[in-house]
């Protein structure tokens, strides 16, 4: 059974980097057949595709957020990672990590983490 | 404001059925598969079906789903108080870096 699990710090300041760690059991992040992604939820409102990140490393992210964040894997612990730099008050969410499935040009998210809630506030 | 539009609202009784859409373009649905996701109250999102109409074999056959040029449905069928949530559909966008989107999300209420 797949199960993913995301821990971040709850709060950041304004203008500093936000980092999240999902640590992944069931399957290894470097498997070829999944990539893993990021989404966010700011409280109340709909969900935001972040980006995702393949086992090889390369990654796709939301043209509105590239310039910000960042994703990678750690191998030895089972991880992924997003960073987010430069943070203010509308990056704060509840962020999610999900598995990255798919069949031929399919592609769909499952299973998904219960989520972390970021607040970014001073 | 989300490329994908679903109705902010949907309620129907217990044991009735009720119907969400999804509209969008020849840039993401009309290209690609889609996928809906179930939120329940307090909880992480839930894949209820994918590649349009397939449904996890964890997912009861009261749900399924569609897909017509640039448009997806949700059904919903004998609808339970359980299924109160939030309901987005999510696919990818073909003109830009191939993206995801997801919908606005469309509150469902069993009266």
């Amino acid at each position: 059974q797949v199960q993913l699990q995301e821990l971040g710090p709850g709060r950041v300041r304004p203008s500093e980097t936000l980092a999240l760690t999902c640590s992944v059991s069931g399957v290894s992040v470097s498997s070829g057949s999944y990539y893993w992604s990021w989404i966010r939820q700011p409280p109340g409102r709909g969900l935001e595709w972040i980006g995702y990140i393949n086992n090889g490393g390369s990654t796709n992210l939301n043209s509105s957020l590239e310039s910000r964040a960042t994703m990678s894997l750690d191998t030895s612990k089972n991880q992924v990672s997003l960073k987010l730099k430069s943070v203010t008050t509308a990056d704060t969410a509840v962020y999610y990590c999900a598995r990255l499935r798919s069949s031929g040009w399919s592609r769909w998210l499952d299973p998904w983490g219960q989520g972390t809630l970021v607040i970014v506030s001073s | 404001q989300s490329v994908l539009t679903q109705p902010p609202s949907v309620s129907a009784a217990p044991g009735q059925k009720v119907t969400i859409s999804c509209s969008g373009s020849s840039s993401d649905i009309g290209n690609n598969y889609v996928s809906w996701y179930q939120q329940l109250p307090g909880t992480a999102p839930k894949v209820l079906i994918y590649k349009n109409d397939r449904r996890p074999s964890e997912i009861p056959d009261r749900f399924s789903g569609s897909k017509s040029g640039t448009s997806a449905t949700l059904v919903i069928t004998g609808l339970q108080t359980g299924d109160e949530g939030d309901y987005y559909c999510g696919t990818w966008n073909t003109s830009l870096n191939s993206g995801g989107l997801f919908g606005g999300g469309t509150k469902l209420t069993v009266l």
